[in-house]
């Protein structure tokens, strides 16, 4: 089955607790993106992928990293996190231009931040 | 950046009635405009898009509309159906600077009354 997969689904921490979440693609594809979802504020995208080693800054990148060292995963990580990332993220995927733009997106990580 | 609104926020209807949302973008030179369906608890996903070089695109009950000289485009749901209760989304790409960027609007909740 297609399918984009997170991991956790919920994660409650405290402030200044580095930690990561996972995003795994088994459709191949190109483009890989974290966005994260605030009441009254729709979607707002965090960072993207283009494909392995290539990473860009979407809207609201500060305070995440993310790396890309395989094609299928795409983690997303929180160095020291803060009340205001408390957040519902999504990771995303899809064919990069050329093809269908359609992102798949995965089931979202509930994140609180004490 | 690009700045996407998207209105009404709440939409409610009555089973059979239609439905129209509609957004405006602000970049010219955006070319992709999808619209994604929200269930509750579960990522978004696509339900139909249009390119720059189309005025109108439909799929059965659901179609989009876009107006490249005002800058705006619509979703149109004809003989709703209770199970099209949810978070609709639109989106913009493909601008002069941000052309791998996806900005989302705020989001439209749709309720249809039995």
């Amino acid at each position: 089955e297609a399918q984009v997969t997170q991991n956790p689904r919920y994660l409650i921490t405290v402030t200044g607790k580095k930690l990561t979440v996972t995003c795994s693609q088994n459709m191949n594809h190109e483009y890989m993106s974290w966005y994260r979802q605030d009441p009254g504020l729709g979607l707002r995208q965090i960072y993207y992928s283009m494909n392995v080693e290539v990473t860009d800054k979407g809207d609201v990148p500060e305070g995440y990293k993310v790396s890309r060292k395989e094609k299928r995963n795409f983690p997303l990580i929180l160095e020291s996190p803060s009340p205001n990332q408390t957040s519902l993220y999504f990771c995303a995927s899809s064919y990069s231009s050329g093809r269908s733009y359609e992102q798949y997106f995965g089931p979202g990580t509930r994140l609180t931040v004490t | 950046g690009e700045n996407v609104e998207q209105h009404p926020s709440t939409l409610s209807v009555q089973e059979g009635d239609s439905a129209v949302i509609k957004c405006t973008y602000s970049d010219s030179a955006s070319n992709y405009f999808p619209w994604y369906k929200q269930e509750l608890g579960k990522g978004p996903q696509l339900i139909i898009d249009i390119r720059s070089n189309v005025g109108e695109k439909k799929d059965q009950r659901i179609a989009v509309t876009l107006n490249k000289t005002a800058k705006h485009f619509s979703l149109h749901i004809t003989e709703t159906q209770p199970e099209d209760s949810a978070v609709y989304f639109c989106a913009a790409s493909g601008g002069l600077y941000n052309f791998n960027k996806f900005y989302f609007g705020s989001g439209t909740k749709l309720n249809v009354k039995p």
